[in-house]
């Protein structure tokens, strides 16, 4: 069964301190994996794309890793800001139709205290 | 920012209602998708369409119906609401082209109470 599990469910961290969110997933065959940002009351917000060939990218202080072997992303936030309160949801896309079925995990629920 | 509206951004509405849920971007894509999203939960892929004419049933069997006349408008409706509607509903839209390189853009959503 196709699956995205992330981890912790929740987290909280003082304001300039780094994190580090966790997304396994089981899903075959793998195209890409996204990672999301969503305010509350807001839809989500790309943040990174990564195909099978790549295994790191950054977009400002958040910087996505992909292990496609041991079927592992974990998303690293830097000096964190109020602003990156959110939930944090890892997306995994498969090959086996035209749509690129979306797998989406529950999400990392992040607070940051000034 | 992605330039994808939603209305209603919040509606309480009685059981038996027909309600419609609008979305519409101006981005020129041709791929849109209506999300049903629980607290906690992750999303489900309820609607989605290829272009004008195109809609497909998602992954969650859903009550709601949507139509794609125009390619920037992509309306939700429910013909007799109940309160097991009662979600948010998320409307996104991404660009043609190779499935792994096309973000999609998310409206703020709409969040519906049925009473």
């Amino acid at each position: 069964k196709n699956q995205v599990e992330q981890s912790p469910q929740s987290l909280i961290i003082l304001e300039g301190k780094n994190c580090t969110l966790q997304c396994n997933y089981t899903v075959s065959p793998f195209s890409n994996l996204r990672w999301y940002k969503q305010d509350t009351g807001r839809g989500p917000v790309s943040l990174t794309i990564m195909t099978f060939s790549e295994n790191t990218k950054s977009n400002g202080r958040y910087t996505a890793t992909l292990d496609a072997d041991t079927k592992q992303s974990s998303l690293h936030i830097t000096a964190s800001q109020l602003s990156d309160s959110a939930s944090y949801i890892c997306v995994v896309s498969d090959r086996g139709s035209t749509l690129g079925r979306l797998y989406f995990g529950r999400g990392t629920q992040l607070t940051v205290w000034p | 920012e992605a330039d994808i509206y939603q209305t209603p951004r919040y509606l309480v509405i009685g059981t038996g209602k027909k309600i419609t849920l609008e979305c519409s971007q101006t981005m020129g894509h041709d791929k849109m998708y209506w999300y049903q999203q629980d607290p906690g939960m992750e999303l489900h892929l309820i609607h989605y369409s290829y272009g004008v004419n195109s809609t497909e049933k998602g992954d969650l069997s859903s009550e709601s119906t949507v139509s794609r006349i125009r390619t920037e408008h992509f309306p939700l409706t429910l013909e007799s609401a109940r309160p097991s509607h009662t979600s948010q509903y998320l409307c996104a839209s991404s660009d043609r082209g190779e499935e792994s390189n096309q973000p999609q853009h998310f409206g703020d959503g709409t969040r519906l109470s049925i009473l």
